[in-house]
Order: C-alpha cells, then sequence, then structure tokens
C-alpha cells in the first residue's frame, strides 16, 4: 500500500526558505504517469493547492507562489521535495504531500499525515 | 483561477439525515471534480473523482453528480463517521482549486 510521509522544520524564521520532503514508500516515485503534489492549509482554515510535479520533471505551480516555490524529484530516493522562499507569517500551515492518479489527473489520493510548519522569529 | 464556490459553509444534521452539499465552479470544468472528506487533525480523504466516480472503499451512501459548473455532493443516510468538513476540488486547469469547505455537525 502506498505511503507517504512529509519531513522537516517544524519552524522557519520570517524571510528564510522553508525546506520539506515527501518520502514515498510502498511503490515507485518513477512509475506510470503520476503527478506528485503539495497542499498546504493555514490554521483554521481550508486547503490550498502549492504545486504538483511528474518524475520527469514536468511541474505546475500556483501562481501565487510561483515566484517563491520550486518542487523537485529524487527518483534515487524515493522522494520528492518543496521549497518556499522568503516566507512570512502567512505562510504557516500544515503542509500536505500527496499523489495524483495514473491518468495523470490532479485529484489526489493516498495524502501525507501532514506536517505543521510555523513561521515565526 | 476558477474559483470554486460551497454551499451551506456549515450544516447541521442528524444520524439518518440524507445531506445535499453543492459545489458551484465559476467557469466550466465539465466533470473535473473531486470531492473530499476531512476530520479533525487529520488529512483529507479522496471520496469521489470524475465529479461521481466512487473511490474504492467509500461507502455507497456518498455519492456526487452534475457536469459544468454545478456539482452535488449527496450523503444518502448519515452516519456518525461522516461528521467531518467537505472540500470540492477542480482539477480541470492550473491551479486546481479548493472549495472554501463545509463543515457538516451533528444537530
Amino acid at each position: 500500500q502506498l505511503q507517504l510521509q512529509e519531513s522537516g522544520p517544524g519552524l522557519v524564521k520570517p524571510s528564510e526558505t522553508l525546506s520539506l520532503t515527501c518520502t514515498v514508500s510502498g511503490g515507485s516515485i518513477s512509475s506510470s504517469t503520476y503527478y506528485w503534489g503539495w497542499i498546504r492549509q493555514p490554521p483554521g482554515k481550508g486547503l490550498e493547492w502549492i504545486g504538483s510535479i511528474h518524475e520527469t520533471g514536468s511541474a505546475y505551480y500556483d501562481p501565487s507562489l510561483m515566484s517563491r516555490v520550486t518542487i523537485s524529484v529524487d527518483t534515487s530516493k524515493n522522494q520528492f521535495s518543496l521549497k518556499l522562499n522568503s516566507v512570512t507569517a502567512a505562510d504557516t500551515a500544515v503542509y500536505y504531500c500527496a499523489r495524483g492518479p495514473v491518468t495523470g489527473d490532479h485529484w489526489f489520493d493516498p495524502w501525507g499525515q501532514g506536517t505543521l510548519v510555523t513561521v515565526s522569529s | 483561477a476558477i474559483r470554486m464556490t460551497q454551499s451551506p459553509s456549515s450544516l447541521s444534521a442528524s444520524t439518518g439525515d440524507r445531506v445535499t452539499i453543492t459545489c458551484r465552479a465559476s467557469q466550466r470544468i465539465t466533470s473535473y471534480l473531486a470531492w473530499y472528506q476531512q476530520k479533525p487533525g487529520k488529512a483529507p480523504k479522496l471520496l469521489i473523482y470524475s465529479a461521481s466516480t466512487l473511490q474504492s472503499g467509500v461507502p455507497s451512501r456518498f455519492s456526487g453528480s452534475g457536469s459544468g459548473t454545478d456539482f452535488t455532493l449527496t450523503i444518502s443516510s448519515l452516519q456518525s463517521g461522516d461528521f467531518a468538513t467537505y472540500y470540492c476540488q477542480q482539477y480541470f486547469t492550473s491551479p486546481f482549486t479548493f472549495g472554501q469547505g463545509t463543515k457538516l455537525e451533528i444537530k
């Protein structure tokens, strides 16, 4: 059964870079036509799609974050990563990684359990 | 970006009730719509994709319908485990946007 697990610092200072990794187990990140995505949820608020990447490196990003975000894939480690630079308090959220379907669409299942990242000095 | 608007934002219902949640897209998305259930402190769980296809393992009391701009999620007979927040998501075009959520509470 495919499982995803987010990891990274839980506290990031303002203006610094948020870096998270999603480790995939129970399946290969480079199989078939899946997209792998990052979604976040500010405390008490709704879900926000950040971006998605294919194992070939083809990526989609939310335009509102595009200037600050990079998503990359490391097939040798079966991981994909998120970097968000110049963070502010508005970037405080639970960050989820998730997989899209084999069709190459962009709904998500399964999801990781999520990791809370707080931006504060 | 396509705006997804859910109604109502919150809903009180009782076990056994039939409940319908609506999701409206700001432009046509054909059937590129998914529904998720989220319980407090947990990751969202996919219920439905392609507007009406039930994800494997999801109980048949959940159903989805609609196409174009108007969609509904129906729970035919509420069970205790169904009290949660529900989100729709369009994946017709990037950015792939979510509705604001509908919180389903026990009456």
